[in-house]
């Protein structure tokens, strides 16, 4: 299974935009890049997810490297509701399994 | 309207009970999951269904025994519990892209 690399901790300020970046240099043609995050004492969530293209949803954006060896989430204005734990992952279909690596906690200061 | 549900929240038990946890989905997917979150908070997974059929079934001892009545349902049933079965248990399911996580159940053995 092609593995990611995340940074264990990152911190920003309230309202301001965060770029949590994810390595994924063995990373296969057909897998999906997919970021989940979990908020404390939660279930992980669906973020976003992309192949090759930058996408954009209410939540985040992401940000594809033309190789797609590394991908780029951001948040654009961050809020205390975003401090949570960060995934980056590679899937082939939604279907398949997660295997979640440790992530980049999130910490915001108000 | 919740998603994906799982009972109980909570589970307090000494070693050596039979407990089961439920999980159910309205979301019309054919695909569920159980993920096993330790105290060190990785998340792993240990069992996947599609359509009542089981289809991973990761290193998980024999003592864990998950049960799909009919797609919407996916209970996890764990005989002789031991200390290390401590831990939060989450339900998931897959479709449209991404999985979708229950909130989880906090099993507790002393």
């Amino acid at each position: 299974d092609a593995k990611t690399t995340q940074p264990n901790s990152m911190e920003s300020n309230e309202e301001e935009p965060v770029h949590l970046p994810c390595n994924h240099s063995t990373i296969s043609g057909t897998d999906y890049i997919h970021w989940y995050r979990q908020l404390p004492s939660q279930g992980p969530e669906y973020v976003i997810h992309g192949l090759t293209s930058n996408v954009n949803n209410r939540m985040a954006s992401l940000a594809i490297a033309e190789d797609r060896k590394s991908s780029t989430l951001i948040l654009h204005r961050a809020t205390l509701r975003d401090a949570a734990v960060y995934y980056c992952i590679l899937l082939y279909s939604s279907a398949s399994k997660i295997i979640f690596g440790s992530g980049t906690r999130l910490s915001i200061r108000p | 309207d919740t998603a994906v549900s799982q009972t109980p929240k909570y589970l307090v038990t000494q070693m050596g009970n039979d407990k089961s946890i439920k999980c159910e989905q309205n979301l019309g997917h054919d695909t569920m999951y159980w993920y096993k979150q330790d105290s060190k908070k990785f998340l792993k997974i240990m069992f996947s269904y599609n359509n009542k059929e089981l289809i991973i079934n990761e290193t998980v001892p024999n003592r864990f025994s998950p049960k799909s009545p009919d797609k919407a349902h996916l209970n996890l049933h764990i005989n002789s519990l031991e200390l290390g079965d401590s831990a939060v248990y989450f339900c998931a399911s897959a479709g449209w892209g991404s999985q979708y996580f229950g909130p989880g159940t906090r099993l507790l053995v002393l």
